[in-house]
């Protein structure tokens, strides 16, 4: 979902559950796209990544899919832990190698024990 | 390091007054970005370096921003006559290409009194 000031989308689960984080892009331009996770005070931490050209990339404990029809991007992630509390942002690129990445508003996953 | 590194990681200005921000990139990275996030919100792009010109500024919000990069690793972020607004986290970013993954810092949180 959309956040509105400094309310970010939030979603709740329990420890050993899997995620599912969403994210709408605005471009269909856009040809490469990235999953970020930012802890309180740090720099965002790279996830994983994925080309337009692909419909679905797996990592480890993690899985992008990417719809282009509809312009969506989402993020799963396999049994989580404490650790995977944080901010997740969305990324896209226009490609042309020039420009720097739009970031989607975020969303905080809160992990229950 | 091994990472992006940004000095200072905290600034604290009286308005009106000059700030320079320094990033140093990963290692033989040739495309260097620089981010602002305000709180609640997901980095918003200012400005991208590929070696040492500016290939893209289409972010910076006014002309009291400039960024340079002069032997195409080291970048500073210059911002003339701070205003409050101004205040925000700035990071900095590196990728080995441009459209590639990219590593953030843990950045600079400058904050105008």
């Amino acid at each position: 979902g959309e956040s509105v000031g400094l309310h970010l989308p939030t979603l709740s689960v329990q420890e050993g559950d899997n995620s599912i984080i969403n994210c709408a892009y605005s471009n269909s331009a856009s040809d490469y796209f990235i999953w970020y996770k930012q802890e309180s005070g740090k720099g965002p931490q790279f996830i994983i990544d994925i080309r337009s050209n692909m419909d679905k990339r797996q990592g480890q404990r993690v899985t992008v899919l990417l719809n282009k029809t509809v312009k969506h991007l989402s993020l799963q992630i396999a049994a989580t832990q404490p650790g995977d509390s944080a901010v997740y942002f969305c990324a896209e690129n226009t490609g042309g190698g020039a420009d720097g990445l739009t970031f989607g508003k975020g969303t905080h996953l809160i992990i229950q024990p | 390091g091994a990472g992006v590194s940004q000095t200072p990681s905290n600034k604290v200005t009286e308005k009106g007054k000059y700030v320079e921000l320094r990033c140093d990139p990963i290692s033989g990275h040739t495309a260097l970005y620089w981010y602002r996030q305000s709180l609640g919100q997901g980095p918003e792009f200012l400005i991208y370096f590929q070696g040492t010109g500016a290939a893209d500024d289409s972010g910076l919000p006014n002309d009291r921003f400039f960024a340079v990069r002069p032997e195409g690793s080291v970048s500073t972020l210059k911002i003339q006559r701070t205003e409050r607004g101004d205040s925000a986290v700035y990071l900095c970013a590196s990728s080995r290409q441009p459209n590639t993954e990219a590593f953030f810092g843990q950045g600079t949180r400058l904050t105008v009194v």
